[in-house]
């Protein structure tokens, strides 16, 4: 079975700090594929980044970067000098290798950014 | 580029009531999917086509929930006797295959059903 573990529920910081949310995710599958998508308050997801299990490398999309560690199962967001407009809660997500194709999220993380 | 469309955007019906959903993918999308939300809660999957076929159906999709795609473009939900415990966000994503540069899911709007 594949889960996704989203521990921080709610976090509030004020504007420019910068934060971290954290994923840690299970799977039996060598691989898998991992995402991060956004869902403002409008509602719609967002889809932000996509990380194969066979790619390591870290990512930096502007103020955005993903640390990517398959020795501790986790796949970090941190957004850099935050925005009120980064305001939203932000889910995880996993897409195992064999054959099943629907994406596994975690619960999100509300992060409000206060001005 | 056309994104995911899905209608109603809001459906409130009467417990016991059928209802159907509609779902609009990608045009150049063969994978389509289909998602539900509860409050405070991430999606949860429920089932997927490639092209016209329903390839995987997870086990909250009970027998009163039924799925088609019949030409391989929009998709339909449709929940036969409504109960309370199916108000939900209902989301349609669509992608293009695994294997592809471009793989991951975009999200429609979604449907918001009320069951009173």
């Amino acid at each position: 079975a594949q889960k996704v573990t989203q521990a921080q529920t709610e976090i509030s910081v004020v504007e420019k700090e910068d934060v971290t949310l954290d994923c840690v995710y299970e799977t039996r599958d060598t691989t898998y594929y991992l995402f991060w998508y956004k869902q403002p308050p409008s509602g719609e997801l967002v889809f932000l980044i996509r990380r194969n299990s066979f790619d390591e490398q870290n990512e930096i999309s502007g103020r955005y970067s993903w640390n990517f560690q398959k020795s501790t199962s986790s796949f970090n967001f941190t957004i850099t000098a935050s925005q009120v407009v980064d305001s939203a809660v932000y889910f995880c997500a996993l897409r195992g290798g064999g054959g099943a194709d629907g994406l596994t999220f975690g619960k999100g993380t509300h992060l409000i950014i206060q001005p | 580029d056309t994104g995911v469309s899905q209608d109603p955007r809001h459906k409130i019906t009467k417990r016991g009531q059928n209802v159907t959903f509609r779902c609009d993918p990608i045009s150049e999308h063969n994978r389509l999917y289909w998602y539900r939300q509860t409050l405070g809660q991430g999606p949860e999957f429920l089932t997927y086509f490639q092209n016209e076929a329903q390839l995987e159906k997870s086990r909250l999709l009970s027998d009163r929930f039924s799925a088609e795609r019949p030409k391989g473009s929009f998709s339909t939900l449709e929940i036969q006797r409504t109960e309370q415990g199916d108000s939900a966000m209902y989301l349609c994503a669509s992608s293009l295959p695994l294997g592809t540069a471009s793989y991951e899911q975009y999200f429609g709007p979604g449907t918001r059903l009320t069951v009173t």
